[in-house]
């Protein structure tokens, strides 16, 4: 089936440890997304990427990092993870950048403790 | 600032009709989009309104008024599976998408 895949699911994760989330899309779209959701606010954009190669700062960027090596893949890094960045991550995809219709990943739940 | 404001939650019985606002403050308006998330899972889209008036989905409506700053989404002869949240987002200048917290919809049988 098309789609977004996210990895992982769900995680428990001490503070201070680094961690990838990853996404992967089979639709060939060329911008992908990653939001974050929390209770009783928006999704909040992190980073996201125009097209293999490029990325750029959303919303929420501190703290983390991404990396558009090919048009499928799209991992999210934290590099020393802190409580606050308990959330549920949504990976994203649209055929081109800024068109409203995205396709979004399962989303990965992730507690910093 | 932006800002994007949705009820809570609502409540609404099987059968019936319910309707769902979306009222936005923006730095420009470049359309707006509904989309659905069922608990535990993603967000799927619903509807895109860019022009005044009504659009219609079969059992979904989307209605935008852009001198008003309003929007709503129509959601007719209600079933339990249409229990979920359901998101409003608006397309700024910039063509960045600023999104609502999202109105949990029950349905009650």
């Amino acid at each position: 089936i098309a789609g977004i895949t996210q990895a992982p699911t769900s995680q428990i994760l001490a503070a201070g440890r680094r961690m990838t989330l990853r996404c992967t899309q089979d639709m060939r779209h060329n911008a992908m997304y990653w939001y974050r959701q929390d209770l009783g606010l928006g999704l909040r954009l992190i980073h996201y990427s125009n097209t293999a190669g490029t990325t750029g700062k959303g919303e929420v960027p501190d703290g983390y990092s991404v990396s558009r090596a090919n048009t499928d893949d799209f991992p999210l890094t934290l590099a020393s993870a802190v409580p606050s960045q308990t959330s549920v991550y949504f990976c994203a995809s649209s055929e081109v950048l800024d068109t409203g219709e995205l396709f979004f990943g399962e989303g990965s739940r992730l507690t910093v403790l | 600032g932006q800002n994007i404001d949705q009820p809570t939650e609502m409540t609404a019985t099987e059968g019936a009709i319910v309707q769902i606002n979306c009222t936005y403050q923006t730095s420009g308006f470049n359309g707006l989009f509904w989309y659905q998330q069922h608990a535990g899972e993603a967000p799927t889209f619903l509807s895109y309104n860019v022009l005044d008036g009504l659009e219609e989905k079969g059992r979904f409506s989307s209605f935008l008024s852009r001198s008003k700053g309003y929007s709503y989404l129509l959601l007719k002869e209600l079933q339990m599976k249409d229990s979920a949240s359901y998101l409003c987002a608006v397309r700024d200048s910039n063509y960045q998408l600023i999104w609502g917290a999202g109105t949990k919809l029950i349905i009650k049988p």
